[in-house]
């Protein structure tokens, strides 16, 4: 699987959004991108994935470059509950291996 | 209502004894997982199972061993064998039509004193 770079931390201001970027330059063809947020001391939560198009659900939007080597998950009005690490994980999908986490951006959001 | 319930919650043990710790999941999910998390890092995959009978070593399952044996019940020993067993440990399951997304338990925090 294609390894992923996230910036460490980030903050945000409660209720504007929350841009986090994710690196992920060797992805190949058949790799989605997938994102999901640990809030301290829980389970990780599944966010949002997607393979070439903009894709938006309940939760938040995930924007991929034309070239598919970077992609931006947004969170669009933060609320304090959004406080958590991010993982940025790049995957084949429909299968049942295994994700792969790196450290993830802990995203703060402030009052 | 489905899901996955890992327990205990925290869980301290002595060094050098073995430890199981209970993986349960109702979703009628294939492919399950442990995973181990070390303070400020990331999940790191111990063990997965595909299918019941079957399981495979992910990168650090030395010190771990599992068992399949139900499909909803995936329990993991950690034994005297692991050097540095103190971490929090996170079960996970996907499947069926849920293949995009793993569903993961609440995770066991284990201290080994």
């Amino acid at each position: 699987d294609a390894k992923t770079t996230q910036p460490p931390s980030m903050d945000c201001a409660e209720g504007r959004a929350a841009n986090l970027p994710c690196n992920h330059s060797t992805i190949s063809g058949n790799e989605y991108v997938y994102w999901y947020r640990q809030i301290h001391s829980q389970g990780p939560q599944y966010i949002i994935h997607g393979l070439k198009n903009n894709e938006t659900n309940e939760m938040a939007s995930l924007i991929i470059t034309e070239d598919r080597k970077s992609s931006t998950l947004i969170l669009p009005h933060a609320t304090l509950r959004d406080t958590a690490v991010y993982y940025c994980i790049v995957r084949a999908s429909g299968s049942a291996r295994q994700l792969t986490f790196g450290s993830g951006t802990q995203l703060t959001v402030l009052p | 209502d489905g899901g996955i319930t890992q327990s205990p919650k925290y869980l301290f043990r002595k060094e050098g004894q073995n430890v199981t710790l209970s993986c349960e999941q109702n979703l009628n999910h294939d492919a399950m997982y442990w995973y181990r998390q070390d303070p400020g890092q990331g999940l790191r995959l111990i063990y997965y199972s595909q299918i019941v009978n079957d399981f495979q070593k992910g990168d650090i399952a030395e010190g771990y061993s599992v068992s399949r044996e139900k499909k909803e019940s995936f329990p993991l020993t950690v034994t005297s064998a692991q050097k540095n067993p103190t971490a929090f440990y996170l079960c996970a399951s996907t499947g069926g039509t849920s293949y995009n997304e793993q569903f993961f338990g609440p995770g066991t925090r284990l201290t080994v004193l």
